[in-house]
């Protein structure tokens, strides 16, 4: 089993909807959650980061994170073409060397105009 | 360039050559990484680099080399390529600072070995 699992769709959905996306985890040590968008033939960058339980909110973006479950979610309101992509969650322990990043292994999105 | 650029972006090879594709980056970050892309497996670390001339293995190091001389140069070698090690290949650095777990990312380098 994966340490980190997360659907990988394709999800499709209509221009102005709200996605949401999430990823469980099976080490209870990870401390730092972050959600990374990659367009296709680019490198992944980081859209949202959080280090406690709650949620967070940039913007049109709400990540949310529940250790207890070992759940972590993101949502996008009022969804929008430029939206589609490849997410990926990841997640790191505390003093881990360079703080290696555990992925899962990323959801495509299509947001439909 | 400010930021982490990898090269080549497209390389094909062929089965038991050896390739190497380079890693540079101008933040001066301490931390180098690198992983591959593969459909259903996501990103996995093949091997990391905490300062110049320390290296360690990550998830998936079998075939692979690395070195790092310089603080912004972190190669990565197959020393004899295999069908296997078709993928995506991103370079990333870190500061590794503990309240800062972000990974800056290079557009990656599509390798396929025929």
């Amino acid at each position: 089993q994966k340490e980190v699992e997360q659907d990988p769709g394709p999800l499709s959905v209509p221009e102005g909807a709200i996605v949401s996306l999430n990823c469980t985890y099976s080490n209870s040590a990870f401390q730092y959650f972050m959600w990374y968008r990659q367009y296709s033939r680019k490198g992944p960058e980081l859209l949202m980061y959080t280090y406690s339980s709650g949620n967070k909110e940039d913007g049109r973006f709400t990540a949310q994170v529940d250790k207890s479950s070992k759940y972590i979610s993101l949502f996008i309101r009022d969804s929008q073409p430029s939206d589609s992509a490849t997410y990926l969650c990841a997640m790191t322990l505390p003093g881990t060397a360079g703080n290696k990043l555990t992925f899962g292994g990323g959801t495509r999105v299509l947001v439909k105009p | 360039d400010a930021g982490i650029t990898q090269s080549p972006r497209y390389k094909i090879t062929e089965t038991g050559r050896q390739v190497t594709l380079m890693c540079h980056q101008t933040w001066s970050h301490s931390y180098m990484f690198w992983y591959r892309q593969d459909l259903g497996h996501g990103l996995r670390l093949i091997y990391y680099s905490a300062a110049a001339d320390i290296t360690d293995k990550g998830e998936v190091p079998d075939g692979y080399v690395v070195s790092r001389s310089k603080t912004e140069n972190f190669p990565l070698t197959l020393e004899s390529a295999t069908r296997s090690q078709t993928s995506v290949y991103f370079c990333a650095s870190s500061t590794g600072d503990p309240g800062s777990a972000e990974a800056f990312f290079g557009q990656g380098t599509r390798l396929t070995v025929v």
